[in-house]
This record gives C-alpha cells, sequence and structure tokens, in this order.
C-alpha cells in the first residue's frame, strides 16, 4: 500500500498568510495525488487532482505542485472560510489511502 | 449541480448489520463509480468499498472484505453499503462519494463530489 505523511499535522495561520502543506508519499507514486478540504459536519470537497489540476470552482489561491515522493498544497493568501482540515490521497494504486489530514487554525 | 445524500447510519451493537443509502442526482449515474469513505478519530480518511459503473465489480478495503458488500440500482441513481458482523472499531462517519471515472479501480482518478455523512456506532 502507498503510505501518505502530511506535515505539519496542524498549524496555525491568520487571515492573508501563505499555508504550505506537504505529502510525502512512501514508496515513489506518479503525479496521481489528490488533495481534500474538510471541515466539520459537511462533505469533504476536492480542491486539486492529479497533483496540480484545480478543480472548477475551486479559487486559484489554492494550488498544488510534486510529483514522485514529495507533494505540497499552497494557499496564497488564507481567507476566513479556509480554516479546515486537509487530506492527501493517492489514485496510484488501491487501495486508495489518504494522509493523516492537516488542520489549519486560526 | 452534483448532489449525494446518505442515510441509514444508526447505533448497533457489535455483530449486528446496518445498511447504508446514498441517493445520487446532478450527473449520469451509470457513467461513474461509486465509493464508500469513512472517518474515523483515530485513522483518519479511510477508504471502504468501491463498486464499478455497472455494477458487475466492486473492491474493499482488508478491514471489511468479507463483511461488508456494495451494490447500485442504476435505475433508481442510489447504491448502497451492506454493513455485516460490525465491531466496535467500524464506528465512524460514512461518506459515499463519486469516483471521476468508470472503472472501480481507475488509476489517476479522485473523489469528486462527496455526500455529507452517516454516523454509525458500532458499541
Amino acid at each position: 500500500d502507498i503510505q501518505l505523511t502530511q506535515s505539519p499535522s496542524s498549524l496555525s495561520a491568520s487571515v492573508g498568510d501563505r499555508v504550505t502543506i506537504t505529502c510525502r508519499a512512501s514508496p515513489s507514486m506518479n503525479r496521481n495525488l489528490n488533495w481534500y478540504q474538510h471541515k466539520p459536519g459537511k462533505a469533504p470537497k476536492l480542491l486539486i487532482y492529479t497533483a496540480s489540476t484545480l478543480q472548477s470552482g475551486v479559487p486559484s489561491r489554492f494550488s498544488g505542485s510534486g510529483s514522485a515522493t514529495d507533494f505540497t498544497l499552497t494557499i496564497n493568501g488564507l481567507q476566513p472560510e479556509d480554516f479546515a482540515t486537509y487530506y492527501c490521497q493517492q489514485s496510484y494504486s488501491t487501495p486508495w489511502t489518504f494522509g493523516q489530514g492537516t488542520k489549519v487554525e486560526v | 449541480e452534483v448532489q449525494l445524500l446518505d442515510s441509514g447510519g444508526g447505533s448497533v451493537q457489535p455483530g449486528g448489520s446496518l445498511r447504508l443509502s446514498c441517493a445520487a442526482s446532478g450527473f449520469t449515474f451509470s457513467n461513474y463509480a461509486l465509493t464508500w469513505v469513512r472517518q474515523t478519530p483515530g485513522r483518519g480518511l479511510e477508504w471502504v468499498s468501491s463498486i464499478s459503473a455497472g455494477g458487475g465489480v466492486s473492491y474493499f478495503a482488508d478491514s471489511v472484505k468479507g463483511r461488508f458488500t456494495m451494490s447500485r440500482d442504476n435505475s433508481n441513481n442510489t447504491f448502497y453499503l451492506q454493513m455485516n458482523s460490525l465491531r466496535v472499531e467500524d464506528t465512524a462517519i460514512y461518506f459515499c462519494a463519486k469516483w471521476a471515472g468508470a472503472a472501480a479501480a481507475g488509476t489517476g482518478y479522485y473523489f469528486d463530489y462527496w455526500g455529507p455523512g452517516s454516523l454509525v456506532t458500532v458499541s
């Protein structure tokens, strides 16, 4: 199974900050890495797929990069509605696996 | 607008059974694989199962294999997760989700739409 390790597990940030979340894959994979945003009591939301493609309707302040073992989600100019937990997920091989999540707090 | 609405969660004793349903709308239901993902405090998000667009192929996580089954009704735009022999560790919020491809194990795709989740408590 592909293991995904996110860092940090949580972070504190302010509105307007640039936030970077890292997802490390083991073993190495291709670019089939996706990012989701999840708020308590709500449905998770797809942000980015295949490492860097922005899902339709997602603000351009979200961006993704990386390949093989190291992937990054960046939020440029954090907004109040961005405080949530973010997960990476791989679709390189079954079983599909998720990172443990990164909680972005005020 | 794509919508997924899951239902059927509740409380059950260990060894019991429960069936979750997910009603879908806003897309051509029979063209896409469908999935269940669960969230637990200790293990975060965990993929549980997937079923192909035609319903003929399904996959399960090792943790539920042999106990859970998945089915879909393409005439009614609804899919199901039958959970048998439930264990305490199956306690979770269960999300139904649409897969962006037709094949249940199609690589390179993603969970593009999710339901709000149903709480299953095994105690």
